[in-house]
């Protein structure tokens, strides 16, 4: 079945740090992809997502490339805050039979100052 | 202006009791889901309704049952609980059913001693 690999966590790094966080997938068909971020005591929010091939999606500096020839959707970040402390799920909605979202393991990130 | 809200925020209660956890949406989404977040952070659709209709049933014991009463609401209730059915759940809705961002509440954390 469709499924989503997340980096090993928890990632820890200093302020300004460059990040990433990689995310494969196997499915079926051409599935969407997306980040979502759960930050301390909250509900999940889409960060950011693309549906098709070569899309980037990018928000609040934070970019990710589908990359159908690898299977893979890394989200990316120039220079991390301590804001960006959360969890984060990547994500891939099936376009065929049921449709839901398949969420990774999520990869807790705490940013130090 | 909560988008998707979620009562109880907490519900700790014993084995075997019964308890319903309530969702309600002001978006005007035609699809809601109720997901489960373990202590891991591993997270999991358990059942999508789209106009009331139940569309995804995630092999969940029928200990579960969902209820729409209307499109802006979708209601969990769980008999006889067991200590496995402690987590984190979450509610979500999308205006579509496809591939389309989903809007999470901030979640219930259910403890069952």
């Amino acid at each position: 079945g469709d499924s989503v690999t997340q980096m090993e966590g928890p990632v820890t790094l200093s302020e300004e740090a460059f990040l990433t966080i990689n995310c494969t997938y196997t499915a079926t068909g051409y599935p969407s992809l997306f980040w979502y971020v759960q930050y301390p005591g909250e509900g999940l929010q889409l960060l950011l997502k693309a549906t098709k091939a070569d899309d980037k999606g990018s928000n609040k500096g934070f970019e990710a490339t589908y990359r159908k020839e690898t299977t893979s959707f890394h989200l990316e970040k120039g220079s991390v805050q301590v804001s960006d402390s959360a969890v984060y799920f990547c994500a891939l909605h099936t376009g065929s039979g049921a449709q839901k979202l398949v969420f990774g393991q999520g990869t807790r990130l705490t940013i130090n100052p | 202006d909560t988008a998707v809200s979620q009562t109880p925020k907490y519900l700790v209660t014993q084995m075997g009791n019964d308890k319903s956890i309530k969702c309600e949406q002001n978006l005007g989404h035609d699809t809601m889901y109720w997901y489960k977040q373990d202590s891991k952070k591993f997270l999991k659709i358990m059942f999508s309704y789209n106009n009331k209709e139940l569309i995804i049933n995630e092999t969940v014991p029928n200990r579960f049952s969902p209820k729409s009463p209307d499109k802006a609401h979708l209601n969990l209730h769980i008999n006889s609980l067991e200590l496995g059915d402690s987590a984190v759940y979450f509610c979500a809705s999308s205006q579509l059913a496809g591939a389309d961002t989903q809007y999470f509440g901030p979640g219930t954390r259910l403890t069952v001693l």
